[in-house]
């Protein structure tokens, strides 16, 4: 499975757009990229997902260039409620590769 | 609503007493699997199902039993509880292959387990 690597922790305030990065150098050409949010003493949600280019879905929009190596998740003018940790996983479409590393961890100040 | 349930939500235990926190979904997924989660480690998978009466071991199995015996539910079993497996599990569940969402998983409110 592709290693991915992710910022520990960023700060924003509301209103901004906050880009988070993850880099997964050895990506393999099966696999997919795919972003979820948690929040304290909650499950992950899923908030997309991608295979190349750009994606956009109502919650963020996810880019990806095209020697696959890395990716931005980025959420449009962050509000308080966007606080939580942000996990990048790398991983072909099946069901046993989800993989969840540390996270990054979103802190949005009024 | 479609969702994932877990119980207990809470449970406090001893070493060596056999418990069994139950997961069950409502949406008619194929897939489900349970997650342990620690600080600094994130979450792993202990094991998955990818269908009735299919399981397989995830990256931590050890000390755990699942069983697959209908579709909605899939019960984690701890036949002897030690203070290491004190943590926060997590059932999730997704859609078929053939749906799209390659890698969606609907998870549940989670179950925070302590062994004394």
């Amino acid at each position: 499975l592709a290693k991915t690597t992710q910022p520990i922790s960023m700060d924003s305030y509301e209103g901004q757009e906050v880009n988070i990065t993850c880099s997964h150098n050895n990506i393999a050409t099966n696999d997919y990229i795919t972003w979820y949010q948690q929040f304290p003493s909650q499950g992950p949600r899923f908030i997309i997902q991608g295979y190349k280019t750009k994606v956009t879905n109502e919650v963020a929009s996810l880019f990806i260039p095209a020697d696959r190596k890395s990716s931005t998740l980025s959420l449009p003018r962050v509000s308080l409620s966007d606080t939580a940790v942000y996990y990048c996983l790398v991983g072909p479409t099946g069901r046993r590769a989800l993989t969840f590393g540390s996270g990054t961890r979103l802190q949005v100040q009024p | 609503e479609a969702q994932v349930t877990q119980n207990p939500r809470y449970l406090i235990t001893v070493t060596g007493k056999k418990l069994t926190v139950t997961c069950s979904q409502n949406m008619n997924h194929e897939y489900m699997s349970w997650y342990r989660q620690d600080p600094g480690l994130g979450l792993r998978q202990i094991y998955y199902s990818m269908n009735v009466e299919v399981t397989d071991k995830g990256d931590v199995p050890e000390g755990y039993k699942v069983s697959r015996k209908e579709k909605r539910n899939f019960p984690l079993i701890l036949e002897s509880p030690s203070p290491n497996q004190t943590s926060l599990y997590f059932c999730a569940s997704s859609l078929p292959e053939t749906s799209g969402s390659y890698n969606e998983q609907f998870f549940g409110p989670g179950t925070r387990l302590t062994v004394l």
